[in-house]
């Protein structure tokens, strides 16, 4: 139980389009999920928090314009990161709280999504 | 800011040995969860522990959390190169989870 799946698993863009990453719950609903963006031998850094129905929550320093998040169904979030730049380069990854899990504080995670900005 | 210090950062080591890897706060953390992630993949869920003085054990590996519930600590026996991975630790704090900056464990056949 508790699968998370992303899409695409990798990227490749040019400069100055959109990219849109999507984050499914499989097998439960997930009223909470989570963005990451990890860099190379590096953890995770949290982006933003989003909740099903409302907006996301988003970490100091996270451009909200620049990452925007969608969480319109208990069991999907997006990510669409707009006009990319080479910086944006990065392996980004999505979790999933699943409410009957032992804890609550829990998080299931996806494959990853990695982006490659030419 | 809740922070979470893991040591060490790198650890390589062969086949057959034992390691702990640690994690350090100054907070306390209401539940504390263990990940590991390999390249190119998303961190998977190894154990949470909630009760100060913990001890869990997931067939050679022994997780503990401290009795304050500051701090915790991962001990892997006779490592095997599966065992090579990122190591993170996460507590969990108001709401939010923190997690440790990872210590990236290479196991050498």
């Amino acid at each position: 139980g508790a699968v998370v799946s992303q899409h695409p698993s990798r990227v490749i863009c040019k400069s100055g389009t959109s990219v849109k990453i999507e984050c499914r719950s499989l097998d439960f609903q997930a009223t909470t999920m989570f963005w990451y963006r990890q860099f190379p031998k590096q953890s995770l850094m949290l982006m933003a928090t989003s909740n099903e129905g409302s907006k996301a929550t988003y970490e100091q320093g996270v451009e909200k314009d620049k990452f925007l998040i969608n969480h319109a169904s208990l069991t999907l979030s997006t990510l669409t990161v707009t006009s990319a730049h080479p910086e944006d380069s990065s392996f980004y990854i999505c979790s999933a709280r699943d409410p009957t899990s032992g804890s609550l504080y829990e998080q299931f995670f996806g494959p990853g999504t990695r982006l490659t900005v030419l | 800011t809740q922070l979470l210090e893991q040591s060490p950062q790198f650890l390589s080591i062969q086949e057959g040995e034992n390691l702990t890897v640690y994690c350090n706060s100054s907070s306390v953390f209401s539940s504390l969860q263990w990940y590991r992630q390999e390249p190119g993949e998303g961190p998977v869920l190894l154990v949470t522990v909630v009760t100060g003085g913990e001890v869990k054990k997931l067939k050679r590996l022994t997780f503990q959390f401290g009795d304050a519930r500051k701090d915790s600590s991962l001990h892997i026996t006779a490592a095997q190169p599966g065992d090579t991975g990122l190591y993170l630790c996460a507590g969990a704090y108001a709401g939010k989870s923190t997690f440790g900056d990872g210590t990236t464990l290479t196991v050498k056949p």
